[in-house]
């Protein structure tokens, strides 16, 4: 099974910071990594598909790179209602595994 | 439009069984795989499992295999994962997933308690 690491498990910042999270797979995934943001109480949302592709109607301020083992998420302004838990997700094969999350919050 | 729409929150005893639903809307349901998801209660997400509408293939987590059954009735769109002998570390919100870009079920709330 392929397995996913994210960093930092967590971090503060403020509005209009900056903010970068990065995901790496254990072997080589291509660019097949979704980007997730998680609110308690609601359904994962897809903001990056195929590793650097925004979904339709998400914000312009989120975007992603990478590709093969590397890649990285970032919020180019954050804003208050980004804080979330943010997860990678690769689907190159089965199991579809899931990075560990990554806690924004507001400082 | 394409949605899942999950069934609704389940209480549960230690032992007992839970098959939770998901019916699928807006599009030809063989075409895409179904995954499931779980998030317990300040975890991170957890893929349980997958099935092919199609064929009826099945993939399940190590971690879930002989315990998890997922199914799918294709007559109504709709499929099924079902967790056997529930222990109290079930507890868990349970979420269905369109394959590789969504969308996903709401989540249906697993209690397993005594």
């Amino acid at each position: 099974d392929i397995q996913m690491t994210q960093s930092p498990s967590s971090l503060s910042a403020s509005v209009g910071d900056r903010v970068t999270i990065t995901c790496q797979a254990s072997q080589d995934i291509s660019t097949y990594l979704n980007w997730y943001q998680k609110k308690p109480g609601k359904a994962p949302k897809l903001l990056i598909y195929d590793a650097s592709n925004l979904d339709t109607g998400v914000p312009s301020r989120f975007s992603g790179s990478g590709s093969g083992t590397h890649f990285i998420f970032t919020i180019s302004s954050l804003e208050p209602e980004d804080v979330a838990t943010y997860y990678c997700q690769h689907f190159l094969n089965l199991p579809r595994g899931f990075g560990p999350g990554t806690k924004v919050d507001i400082k | 439009q394409v949605q899942m729409v999950q069934s609704g929150a389940e209480v549960k005893k230690p032992g007992a069984s839970v098959k939770v639903s998901c019916k699928a809307f807006g599009y030809t349901f063989t075409t895409f795989g179904v995954g499931w998801v779980r998030q317990a209660p300040g975890q991170g997400l957890d893929w349980m499992g997958w099935i092919n509408p199609y064929n009826g293939d099945t993939n399940y987590v190590q971690k879930f295999q002989g315990r998890v059954a997922i199914t799918t009735d294709t007559s109504t769109s709709t499929a099924y994962m079902e967790l056997r002998n529930l222990r109290s570390d079930d507890t868990a919100v349970y979420f269905c997933v369109r394959d590789y870009y969504g969308p996903w079920g709401q989540g249906t709330l697993v209690t397993v308690s005594s």
